[in-house]
């Protein structure tokens, strides 16, 4: 069974400053997605990465995935308050397009 | 193009009631996935389609679990004689299989169960 592993699980800091977000695996996916979800609500795609090393940026987000594709990591700079979510990365397998949830990390802002 | 809809949103029944969900996928989609997910957990697999065709299922599915998907468009979800470990978040996502090497899953707002 693959598992991805979310730290930090809580995180909660102050309106302005700078985070990162981890999501680690021992195997390797095809592909790689982050997703916020709010409560009651479901997730929200962010952002697909695909190649080893592969760097994306979404306005203050920056996104990452590791060379081996095992791993990934969500940089988030000068985090606002609309920013509060559950952000999910989420793994697939070479031909095989279930999405596989890491354990979450639940972000918090504070003004 | 409304995305992908569920209904209902919330559920609360007594346990050994049957509970039927149903899922209106992105028009044109011709994949469609359940998930499950509990308070503070990620969404777990549960089973998809492809048109009417279920293609996997979770052993998280049990024979309690059904899922249908009869002419290729909206999906239904069946659950019966509930327990309370069936209370959770059930997730319905969408996505069209095509020549595009990524296939991107959009999700619905979820159909929140509370099993008394």
């Amino acid at each position: 069974t693959q598992l991805l592993e979310q730290s930090p699980q809580f995180l909660s800091i102050q309106e302005g400053e700078n985070l990162t977000v981890y999501c680690n695996s021992s195997s390797v996916f095809s592909s790689l997605q982050w997703y916020r979800q709010e409560p009651g609500e479901g997730p929200v795609l962010l952002v697909t990465v695909v190649t080893g090393g592969e760097v994306k940026k979404l306005k203050r987000l920056t996104f990452q995935f590791g060379d081996a594709r095992k791993d990934s990591s969500l940089h988030i700079t000068a985090a606002q308050p609309g920013d509060t979510g559950l952000y999910l990365c989420a793994g697939t397998n070479f031909g095989n397009e279930k999405l596989t949830f890491g354990t979450g990390t639940r972000l918090t802002i504070i003004p | 193009d409304t995305g992908v809809s569920q209904d209902p949103r919330h559920k609360i029944t007594k346990r050994g009631q049957n509970v039927t969900f149903r899922c209106d996928p992105i028009s044109e989609h011709n994949r469609l996935y359940w998930y499950r997910q509990t308070l503070g957990q990620g969404p777990e697999f549960l089973t998809y389609f492809q048109n009417e065709a279920q293609l996997e299922k979770s052993r998280l599915l049990s024979d309690r679990f059904s899922a249908e998907r009869p002419k290729g468009s909206f999906s239904t979800l069946e659950i019966q004689r509930t327990e309370q470990g069936d209370s959770a978040m059930y997730l319905c996502a969408s996505s069209l299989l095509g020549q595009r090497l990524i296939e991107t899953q959009y999700f619905g707002p979820g159909t929140r169960l509370l099993v008394l």
